[in-house]
């Protein structure tokens, strides 16, 4: 299985400023059809988890700008540009490019 | 967009089984992949299983497998989760989800003596 690991694992961030959450891979995550399946997903509490970005670096429809992703190869990361109070919440990498497919442990975010 | 609907958690006894149903609506069911994925009280995510747009192609985690079987009726729009000889370790929550990008808000499942 493909090991997902997330850091830090929780994050207090003041209002405004950036924030970032790293994923390391166990493994390299392109498919054999070129693409590379990892994407973040924000689970604000009490409710299901939400795609934000998807394809390592796109941004679902909806998730405001100021969530961007990057990496390559094993590494990747997910960046807040300005937290806002709305992003509180548990973020999670996950890889869909082998099965079974696999999340990271999830990263807190809290408000400072 | 769309919408999934998931039903039939409970509490249940080790051993004993359950249905899960997701009903979909607002999409060409068909046309998708769909999954379940679990939480544990407290916990992380957890993929459990997914089934191909015309039901021929599954995987299982290995944490399910021979338990568990997902299948699907693209002609009622309805994802379906058969779960037998259930362990304390399956409560969570059961989410189904469009690829990763359209969750369910799931249903409980406690399995406790």
């Amino acid at each position: 299985d493909i090991v997902m690991t997330q850091t830090p694992l929780s994050l207090a961030v003041t209002l405004g400023q950036p924030a970032s959450i790293s994923c390391r891979s166990g493994e390299g995550l392109v498919h054999s059809d070129g693409n590379t399946y990892l994407s973040w997903l924000q689970q604000r509490p009490g409710q299901p988890p939400r795609l934000l970005i998807y394809g390592i670096s796109n941004r679902f429809s909806g998730v405001p700008d100021r969530f961007s992703g990057s990496g390559a190869g094993t590494y990747f990361t997910l960046t807040i540009s300005r937290v806002e109070a709305e992003d509180v919440g548990v973020y999670y990498c996950t890889q869909a490019t082998e099965f079974p497919h696999t999340f990271g442990q999830g990263t807190k975010l809290e408000i400072k | 967009q769309g919408q999934l609907v998931e039903s039939g958690g409970g509490v249940v006894q080790p051993g004993e089984s359950l249905r899960l149903s997701c009903a979909v609506s607002g999409f060409t069911f068909s046309n998708y992949a769909m999954h379940w994925v679990r939480q544990a009280p407290g916990k992380g995510l957890e993929w459990v299983t997914d089934i191909s747009l015309d039901g021929i192609y599954t995987h299982y985690a290995d944490s399910v497998r021979g338990r568990f079987t997902i299948s699907r009726d693209n002609s009622k729009n309805m994802l379906y989760l058969q779960m037998n000889s259930l362990r304390a370790e399956d409560t969570a929550v059961y989410y189904c989800a469009k690829g990763f990008d359209l969750w369910g808000r799931g249903t409980l499942v406690t399995v406790s003596s």
